[in-house]
C-alpha cells in the first residue's frame, strides 16, 4: 500500500537553530514527490517538486533532497515567520497525490 | 485576485442535513480537486474533475456528490450529513493531470456537524 510517514510529528526550533524535517515514503512507481507548506486556518501552498534520486531544491532558507526511500526538507537559519505546518506527498500511479500527517514547526525568537 | 476560493469558509449545521461546498479557480486550469482534512491534519483526496469528466473518485460515501458545470468551478454536494463528516475541506487545481502534483489549493471550509 502506498504510503507516506513524514517525522517528528512537531519540531520546536530557536531563530538560527537549523534542522531537518523527515519524509519517508512507499510508493509504487513514485511519479515526484512534493513538500507544501499549511499555515493555520490556510490552504497548503506549493513548495517544492523532486523527481528523481539526488535530485535537490533551494528557495530561500528552505532546501529539499530526495533519495530513493526519503525526502529531507532542510532549514537552515530558521525566522519566526518560517512557522507553519510541513506536509510531504506522494504522486503515484493514477496520478493522486498522497500526504503525509505533517511536521509542526515552531520557530521562537 | 484570488485564485482558487471556495464558499463559504464555515458550515455550521445539524445531522441529518444536505449542503454544499462551491469552489472557482480563475487560474485557466484543467483540473481540480476536492480533499478532506480530518482533526490529524491529514489530507486525503475525495475527488478529481479533469475538464469536467471525474478521474479519481475515491472511496467515499455516496452521500458525497462532486459537480463540475465547467473547468473553473467543482461544487461538493453532501446528503444526510453526519458527525464524522466535520472536518475541513479543500478544494484545490491543477495545471493539467499530468504534472498534478503542483496544485493550489482554496482557503477551506470548515464544516461542523452537529
Amino acid at each position: 500500500e502506498d504510503q507516506v510517514t513524514q517525522s517528528p510529528e512537531a519540531l520546536r526550533l530557536q531563530e538560527g537553530e537549523s534542522s531537518s524535517l523527515n519524509c519517508s515514503y512507499t510508493v509504487s512507481g513514485l511519479r515526484g514527490l512534493f513538500w507544501y507548506r499549511q499555515d493555520p486556518g490556510k490552504g497548503p501552498e506549493f513548495l517544492f517538486t523532486l523527481y528523481s534520486a539526488g535530485e535537490e531544491k533551494e528557495k530561500e532558507r528552505l532546501k529539499a533532497t530526495l533519495t530513493k526511500k526519503e525526502s529531507f526538507l532542510h532549514i537552515t537559519a530558521p525566522k519566526p515567520e518560517d512557522s507553519a505546518t510541513y506536509l510531504c506527498a506522494v504522486q503515484a500511479r493514477g496520478g493522486k497525490l498522497i500526504f503525509g500527517q505533517g511536521t509542526e514547526l515552531s520557530v521562537k525568537p | 485576485d484570488t485564485a482558487v476560493s471556495q464558499t463559504p469558509k464555515y458550515l455550521v449545521t445539524q445531522m441529518g442535513n444536505d449542503k454544499s461546498i462551491k469552489c472557482e479557480q480563475n487560474l485557466g486550469h484543467d483540473t481540480m480537486y476536492w480533499y478532506k482534512q480530518d482533526s490529524k491534519k491529514f489530507l486525503k483526496i475525495m475527488f478529481s474533475y479533469n475538464n469536467k469528466e471525474l478521474i479519481i473518485n475515491e472511496t467515499v460515501p455516496n452521500r458525497f456528490s462532486p459537480k463540475s458545470p465547467d473547468k473553473a468551478h467543482l461544487n461538493l454536494h453532501i446528503n444526510s450529513l453526519e458527525l464524522g463528516d466535520s472536518a475541513v475541506y479543500f478544494c484545490a487545481s491543477s495545471l493539467k493531470m499530468t504534472g498534478a502534483g503542483e496544485q493550489y489549493f482554496g482557503p477551506g471550509t470548515r464544516l461542523t456537524v452537529t
